[in-house]
């Protein structure tokens, strides 16, 4: 199994220009979330999804859509990136409801400039 | 609202010295608590978990109590070594609803030397 998968590793971009962070997991786990981590702050949890078609928002969503069509696949897009959206982003995945342990993926570096 | 404190660091100590990094909560009823550690360049992995109080968690030597009485969950390890190095996120789930959303304290960086 490889896991948590999340592409790209790095990615700069400029402000007002959109992407698609993107998550993948092998385990069918039903849970599948999205945080961010900044220095001095831990995580924050920007959205979640407990199955195929269902999503939530977390502690931070403003900025960022979520999606989920697949079990496998949860991508997080910045439709208009700004300077506050730097940061190290990671998606995580847990079976259940989110209830198990999380298993996390390695993360995706995005500085906007 | 939940929340996590914990020790900042960085904590620099010797190889085979004794760890400890202090980790207070504030929630509501009894969560799950967690440790996690992310060593440099990659993501975060479980490092042990408590669920109910007076539970003990332990993993690679580390080890914390649950302690409703003070709302602590403190990392310990009696000796550490130089590949623990790394940052130590103290961690809160709450058992209300069904996010599976996880409370994360700001994270500690522990350096250790040879």
């Amino acid at each position: 199994n490889a896991g948590v998968t999340q592409t790209p590793k790095f990615q700069v971009l400029k402000t007002g220009q959109s992407m698609t962070l993107q998550c993948a997991q092998d385990m069918n786990h039903e849970y599948m979330s999205w945080y961010r981590q900044d220095p001095g702050m831990g995580l924050r949890l920007i959205h979640y999804s407990v199955g195929a078609g269902i999503t939530d928002q977390g502690e931070v969503p403003n900025g960022y859509n979520v999606s989920r069509s697949t079990t496998e696949d949860f991508p997080l897009r910045l439709l208009s990136a700004a300077p506050s959206q730097t940061s190290v982003y990671f998606c995580a995945s847990a079976s259940g409801r989110g209830q198990e342990t999380q298993y996390f993926g390695p993360g995706t570096r995005l500085l906007v400039l | 609202g939940d929340s996590v404190t914990q020790m900042e660091g960085p904590v620099t100590l010797s190889e085979e010295a004794f760890l400890t990094i202090n980790c207070t909560y504030t929630a509501t009823g009894y969560p799950s608590l967690f440790w996690y550690v992310q060593y440099p360049g990659e993501g975060l992995q479980l490092l042990l978990k408590a669920t109910k109080a007076d539970d003990k968690g332990s993993n690679k030597g580390f080890e914390a109590t649950y302690r409703k009485e003070t709302t602590s969950f403190h990392l310990e390890k009696g000796s550490v070594q130089v590949s623990d190095s790394a940052v130590y996120f103290c961690a809160l789930r709450a058992l209300a609803g069904n996010t599976g959303k996880l409370i994360f304290g700001q994270g500690t960086t522990l350096q250790v030397k040879p």
